[in-house]
């Protein structure tokens, strides 16, 4: 069963600084990985999917990379501004789970710039 | 296109009654999910539908949950004699056939059973 885990749960960071969350999964069958942001009692906007073949990938200050044989990801925000307080999570969608385009989720990183 | 579109945005409910919930997919996405979201931990697969055509049920909670999408558009998940473990966010998403597997979610519909 695919599990995903992501690092920090929690981060507070001054305004400016570049930052860098982290999330792993186990089991390297994967189609591709995405990314999202969660603002508080909000749905899920999706920021970056990187598909299984590719190893990165960019929007504007924002840029992922995955390493699937190691089974992890990184999301980079630059120059961090207040506005990107929010939850970020982290999903897979596995070659096993045989439901359309079924995610698995990590728990997310709740992030909080301060100006 | 508007987008996932999900209703009630909350509910409030007492321990043992019903409720539904509705979504609206993106218009030309023939793939919905529902998920579940407690609070402080990432979304939970409930359920699959390709058209009108339920694919995957089987992580559906428990048998008080049921979902429908009877002509290929809307769905609605229903939770019969609702319990207070069930207050959740439950979110809809919607993607098609071929695509880049990008999935696009509603808002939610918060549950609080009381």
């Amino acid at each position: 069963k695919q599990e995903v885990t992501q690092i920090p749960a929690a981060l507070s960071v001054p305004e400016g600084e570049n930052l860098v969350l982290n999330c792993s999964f186990t089991d390297s069958a994967i189609y591709n990985l995405q990314w999202f942001r969660q603002d508080p009692g909000k749905g899920l906007t999706s920021l970056l999917l990187i598909q299984s073949s590719q190893r990165e990938q960019t929007s504007g200050r924002l840029n992922a990379s995955l390493d699937k044989s190691s089974g992890r990801s990184t999301l980079y925000i630059a120059a961090s501004q207040p506005g990107d307080s929010a939850t970020y999570l982290c999903a897979v969608e596995g070659v096993w789970d045989n439901a359309g385009n079924m995610l698995t989720f990590g728990g997310g990183t709740r992030l909080m710039v301060k100006p | 296109d508007t987008g996932v579109s999900q209703n009630p945005r909350h509910k409030i409910t007492k321990r043992g009654q019903n409720v539904t919930f509705r979504c609206d997919p993106i218009s030309e996405h023939n793939r919905l999910y529902w998920y579940r979201q407690t609070l402080g931990q990432g979304p939970e697969f409930l359920t699959y539908f390709q058209n009108e055509a339920q694919l995957e049920k089987s992580r559906l909670l428990s048998d008080r949950f049921s979902a429908e999408r009877p002509k290929g558009s809307f769905s609605t998940l229903e939770i019969q004699r609702t319990e207070q473990g069930d207050s959740a966010m439950y979110l809809c998403a919607s993607s098609f056939t071929g695509g880049s597997g990008e999935l696009f979610f509603g808002e939610g519909s918060r549950l609080t059973v009381l």
